[in-house]
């Protein structure tokens, strides 16, 4: 069966300071893979999602960043934080047949 | 940028009655999707109904697409507490890779 794992599942930052967060699939290959991003009490925004290793397509970020290194890995990257980035962040992988997606717990990300 | 909008943004019933949910979208879609999320968790997929079709069952949960209108609607029959919890329709276009949601509307269903 497939799984989905992100970590870490908190994290608090002060501004400027560098961010990873790191999402990994099991059970499946080649998934789209999807970053998105909810602030409180709010929808879903999409920032990133990616159909292969090392293909990228950005929605929103200025100063957020994604990578693919491996199939199963996906990764949200910033150099330096600012206050608006703080959200909850969901990172997801897309069932081809069905198309639906399968979500990870989430990283709760504040910066202050 | 989103593509659906849930209305209402928030309901609140009592248990064993129906909760309506609806949600509008804006441009072609190639399948609509409606997902569930417990408060600070993911989301977990409920149901999914494409273009083609106009209504669709799942349990206790009916779903139906008016691709004229743009818009979907989503039901729960008989609630129950355990429903409670932010309800989310996500789009799928055509020939495209990305899912768009909307804001979501929050169900509180009172025991």
């Amino acid at each position: 069966s497939q799984t989905i794992h992100q970590w870490p599942a908190t994290l608090v930052q002060p501004v400027g300071s560098p961010l990873s967060l790191e999402c990994t699939v099991e059970g499946t290959s080649n998934p789209n893979l999807y970053w998105y991003r909810q602030a409180a009490g709010r929808g879903l925004q999409l920032l990133f999602y990616s159909v292969g290793i090392g293909q990228i397509s950005s929605e929103v970020p200025q100063n957020l960043s994604a990578s693919r290194p491996q199939d199963r890995q996906f990764i949200l990257s910033s150099k330096k934080l600012l206050l608006s980035d703080s959200g909850f962040y969901l990172c997801a992988w897309r069932a081809t047949y069905t198309g639906e997606l399968f979500f990870g717990e989430g990283s709760r990300l504040t910066v202050l | 940028s989103q593509q659906g909008e849930e209305d209402p943004q928030a309901l609140s019933i009592q248990e064993g009655e129906n909760a309506t949910m609806n949600c509008s979208y804006k441009t072609s879609i190639n399948n609509l999707q409606w997902y569930r999320q417990n408060s600070g968790r993911g989301l977990v997929h409920l149901i999914l109904i494409r273009s083609n079709e106009r209504e669709k069952h799942s349990g206790r949960l009916r779903v139906t697409l008016d691709t004229s209108k743009k818009s979907s609607s989503l039901l729960i029959t008989a609630s129950r507490a355990a429903d409670t919890a932010s309800y989310f329709c996500a789009t799928a276009l055509y020939n495209n890779n990305d899912m768009r949601f909307g804001a979501g509307t929050r169900l509180t269903v009172k025991p």
